[in-house]
């Protein structure tokens, strides 16, 4: 049973507008949320994060909102570039679980094109 | 910065191989992950150690075992490698409590059995 879920495998972009990546969790007790970024033969970047307590969090082009009535988050990318090109993972955690491992998705590949 | 470094970045196996896959983290960290990573099915969580000499199985524990024995190093091994474990697999760091550490990822290794 998947507790987070990226239904999207795959998105694709124009240089210069936005990409919108989505993700949706099952599990009430997630209270903290993280984007991660993966290049091929590369290990996962963190990207951006946000807690249950806020609803959007912001830091350069990336932007992250989380709806928790509707249990869904997603990651903005404005404006969007090639060098943006990755598979982008959602994952959860919940803080009041102390050192609980992290739960990921499955992943969406963002393809930017110039 | 925080260093997460794995042993290889490519590996070739035979079946029935014994391999050992090392994983070292710079930062004094508690908690270690080891995740596998295959197309369509995101990163899996095989084991993690939040201490020297603990260890919990994580969502595919089957056909892999674990060691750490210092504080920065954890070991993932494949007993009897199979071809069902080539895969791509990820070795990450967190600081200990609660779950809102951003674990940190190393490069890392691709593993094919023959």
């Amino acid at each position: 049973d998947q507790q987070v879920k990226q239904n999207s495998p795959s998105l694709s972009v124009q240089e210069g507008r936005i990409s919108i990546l989505n993700c949706d969790y099952t599990n009430s007790m997630f209270d903290y949320f993280l984007w991660y970024k993966k290049y091929p033969a590369e290990g996962p970047t963190f990207l951006i994060s946000i807690s249950s307590i806020k609803d959007k969090n912001e830091d350069g082009r990336f932007t992250v909102f989380l709806n928790k009535s509707a249990k869904h988050l997603s990651l903005h990318i404005v404006p969007s570039q090639p060098g943006d090109s990755a598979v982008y993972f959602c994952a959860a955690s919940s803080a009041s679980q102390a050192g609980t491992a992290l739960i990921f998705g499955k992943g969406t590949t963002l393809s930017v094109s110039s | 910065d925080v260093k997460v470094t794995q042993s290889s970045r490519y590996l070739v196996k035979r079946t029935g191989e014994k391999v050992f896959l090392e994983c070292v983290q710079d930062m004094d960290h508690e908690n270690m992950f080891w995740y596998r990573q295959d197309p369509g099915l995101g990163l899996r969580l095989i084991y993690f150690s939040y201490d020297v000499k603990m260890k919990e199985k994580g969502d595919i524990p089957e056909g892999y075992s674990v060691s750490r024995e210092k504080k920065e190093r954890f070991s993932l091994i494949l007993e009897s490698a199979s071809t069902n474990q080539t895969s791509m697999y990820l070795c990450a760091s967190t600081t200990g409590g609660a779950g809102t550490d951003t674990q940190y990822f190393g490069p890392g290794t691709r593993l094919t059995v023959l």
